[in-house]
């Protein structure tokens, strides 16, 4: 359980083009969907909380105007790359909130490689 | 601010040994705890969750949480070379799903 998927898996595109990522929760609702963003060699870094039904919650120093989320279901959440440029390559990686036994987890797409020539 | 912290390493060890990994976090209202995997090139997998004081085992892995002094480790035993990650230490608050992540540590098994 708790499959997380996000598609598509790699994209390549021009610059100035805008790049449309999907996360979707196959066996579980996810009223909560995170979106991070990891360059090479470093850290996961958050950019935004995804809300099923309402605005997301955006990290400081995201640009929220760049990065259009999208959670209008409550298994579906899509990351919009606004007129790309090459340095918003990076791997971008969703994860959705699950209530277990005795807890909330998140849990992880495989990731989105986005190349931005 | 919410920290998390972790030795980047790498940690180097060779293959049949103990990996020891180490975790603390500065948010005393912490409640839940986990560690993540995650190979070159792929998004993270979760290994182990913890979330009272003490140990929790799960084959080779065992998680240890002392909330008193804020530190949560993970050892692996008879570490594989396929152990070789960067490993994701994890705090959560409980109330949402939101976490907190360290910057990871690289573990590097040497057959």
């Amino acid at each position: 359980g708790a499959v997380v998927s996000q598609h598509p898996s790699r994209v390549i595109c021009k610059s100035g083009t805008s790049v449309k990522i999907e996360c979707r929760s196959l066996d579980f609702q996810a009223t909560t969907m995170f979106w991070y963003r990891q360059f090479p060699k470093q850290s996961l870094m958050l950019m935004a909380t995804s809300n099923e039904g309402s605005k997301a919650t955006y990290e400081q120093g995201v640009e929220k105007d760049k990065f259009l989320i999208n959670h209008a279901s409550l298994t579906l959440s899509t990351l919009t790359v606004t007129s790309a440029h090459p340095e918003d390559s990076s791997f971008y990686i969703c994860s959705a909130g699950a209530r277990t036994r005795l807890s909330n987890e998140q849990f992880f797409g495989p990731g989105t490689r986005l190349t931005v020539l | 601010q919410k920290e998390v912290e972790q030795n980047s390493g790498p940690l180097s060890v060779p293959e049949g040994a103990i990996a020891s990994l180490n975790c603390t976090y500065s948010d005393r209202g912490s409640q839940s705890f986990f560690w993540y995997r995650q190979y070159s090139g792929k998004s993270p997998e979760l290994i182990m969750s913890i979330y009272s004081n003490g140990d929790k085992e799960d084959g080779r892995f065992t998680a240890q949480l002392n909330k008193a002094s804020q530190y949560v480790s993970l050892l692996i035993r008879d570490s594989q070379p396929s152990d070789s990650a960067t490993y994701l230490c994890a705090v959560g608050g409980g109330s949402n799903y939101k976490l907190t992540f360290g910057k990871g540590t690289l573990l590097t098994v040497n057959p």
